[in-house]
């Protein structure tokens, strides 16, 4: 089966910057992705990460490791409304179908 | 631009009763999903389609019925509503790419 975790909650400083983790469980990995959603709004696709190694996309880097089964979204200069929960997603295959599932979501505050 | 458009946007529903909920999508994508969130639950998978007039059984598809008439619609029923079925329902799209398109979601209030 398959199984994706995150922190609950995580708080930051305008500025500076904030680390979302996400540890998986999976069998047919088939890439892994991140997710924004705002309060009272859908997910919203945000990277996507299939081999090893930091993927840089300026505002927003992602960071996977396959063999540890772990990830992260790293969120730089950090602004009020990056405010949000971040939703990690894997990617398995069932039947050779693609079947996301999703973490729980990490709740990100930024404070001033 | 990709949309995924479900009805209604929010419903009020009596215990044991049918809802049916509606999604349509012009992305003209092979993948579409129901997932529901809950708070301390976050998005799970109820049940998923990847071609039409057929479903697959999500994570959590007991009390759900799918129904996939064509490639742009793809239904969630839920036969007799219960209490634990409050939640907020959306639908995606996806082709077998990474990206997943999420509709703006149905509230679900069952009284």
């Amino acid at each position: 089966g398959q199984g994706v975790e995150q922190p609950d909650n995580l708080m930051s400083v305008e500025g500076t910057f904030a680390r979302v983790n996400c540890t998986y469980s999976t069998s047919g990995f088939n890439g892994l992705s991140w997710y924004q959603q705002r309060e009272g709004h859908a997910p919203v696709f945000l990277s996507y990460v299939v081999l090893d190694g930091l993927k840089d996309s300026g505002h927003f880097s992602t960071f996977l490791s396959r063999s540890n089964g772990y990830s992260y979204l790293l969120l730089t200069e950090l602004q009020i409304k990056d405010s949000a929960s971040y939703l990690c997603a894997v990617r398995g295959t069932s039947g050779g179908n693609y079947k996301p599932t999703f973490g729980k979501g990490t709740s990100l505050v930024v404070h001033p | 631009e990709a949309a995924v458009t479900q009805s209604p946007r929010s419903k009020v529903a009596v215990t044991g009763g049918k809802v049916t909920l509606s999604c349509h999508q012009t992305n003209n994508h092979d993948y579409m999903y129901w997932y529901r969130q809950d708070t301390g639950h976050g998005l799970r998978l109820i049940h998923y389609s990847y071609v039409a007039d057929s479903t697959e059984k999500g994570d959590i598809p007991d009390g759900y019925k799918a129904s996939r008439p064509s490639q742009e619609n793809f239904s969630l029923i839920l036969e007799l509503a219960s209490l634990s079925q409050t939640a907020v329902y959306f639908c995606a799209s996806s082709e077998r790419g990474p990206e997943v398109f999420f509709g703006k979601g149905t509230r679900l209030t069952v009284v």
